[in-house]
């Protein structure tokens, strides 16, 4: 079936610090991958997306490459703000493309 | 830039009752969607709407739940006995295509009493 499966948080950085939020799909198909990030109190807001293999996603500093042959798409940024805290969950769609599927979501909190 | 907009934002309701939770998707965005998320828990699937009908649900979705676009702008989804365990964070989406990520509303918070 289709899953997603995210590194568990919280993960808390120091701001300036790199950050990498592990994310593997299951390799049914070539789903197109996404990131969204929830802020407290808020819904779910698109970060980034990538629809093919080697695909780059990029957005406010953060990147994720859609990596087939790890069937990953590990989030990075390299310099975190405290604005940046907030839940952030990968997704991937079904072969369909009419249902996206969530990991559990990782809580990110960053220091100043 | 454009938005889904959800009303109400919470929604008290008592074990039983029915709820009729709105969202306005985005005016060219042809595909639907509604989503819940339990408190501190995973985002879930419910269902995908498009040209009309549903095109993809989840098993959570079962008699109980039941969604609709009355007019061309507006999407419902109706819970017609809600039980405790209803109690959640309701999203709606909307997207313009296949391949495109979804724009989500602000939610709809719903506590069954």
């Amino acid at each position: 079936g289709n899953s997603v499966t995210q590194m568990e948080g919280p993960v808390t950085l120091s701001e300036e610090a790199f950050l990498t939020i592990n994310c593997t799909y299951t390799a049914t198909g070539y789903p197109s991958l996404f990131w969204y990030v929830q802020y407290p109190g808020e819904g779910l807001q698109l970060l980034l997306k990538a629809t093919k293999a080697d695909d780059k996603g990029s957005n406010k500093g953060f990147e994720a490459t859609y990596r087939k042959e790890t069937t990953s798409f590990h989030l990075e940024k390299g310099s975190v703000q405290v604005s940046d805290s907030a839940v952030y969950f990968c997704a991937r769609h079904n072969n369909a493309g009419n249902m996206l599927t969530f990991g559990g979501g990782t809580r990110l909190m960053v220091k100043p | 830039e454009p938005e889904v907009t959800q009303t109400p934002s919470h929604q008290v309701t008592q074990m039983g009752q029915e709820v009729i939770l709105r969202c306005v998707p985005i005016s060219n965005h042809l595909y639907f969607y509604w989503y819940r998320q339990i408190l501190g828990q995973k985002v879930e699937f419910l269902v995908s709407f498009y040209n009309n009908e549903i095109s993809e649900k989840s098993e959570i979705f079962d008699d109980q739940f039941s969604v609709e676009r009355p007019d061309g702008s507006n999407f419902t989804l109706k819970i017609r006995s809600t039980k405790l365990e209803d109690s959640a964070m309701y999203f709606c989406a909307s997207s313009r295509g296949t391949v495109y990520g979804y724009t989500f509303g602000s939610g709809t918070r719903l506590t069954v009493v």
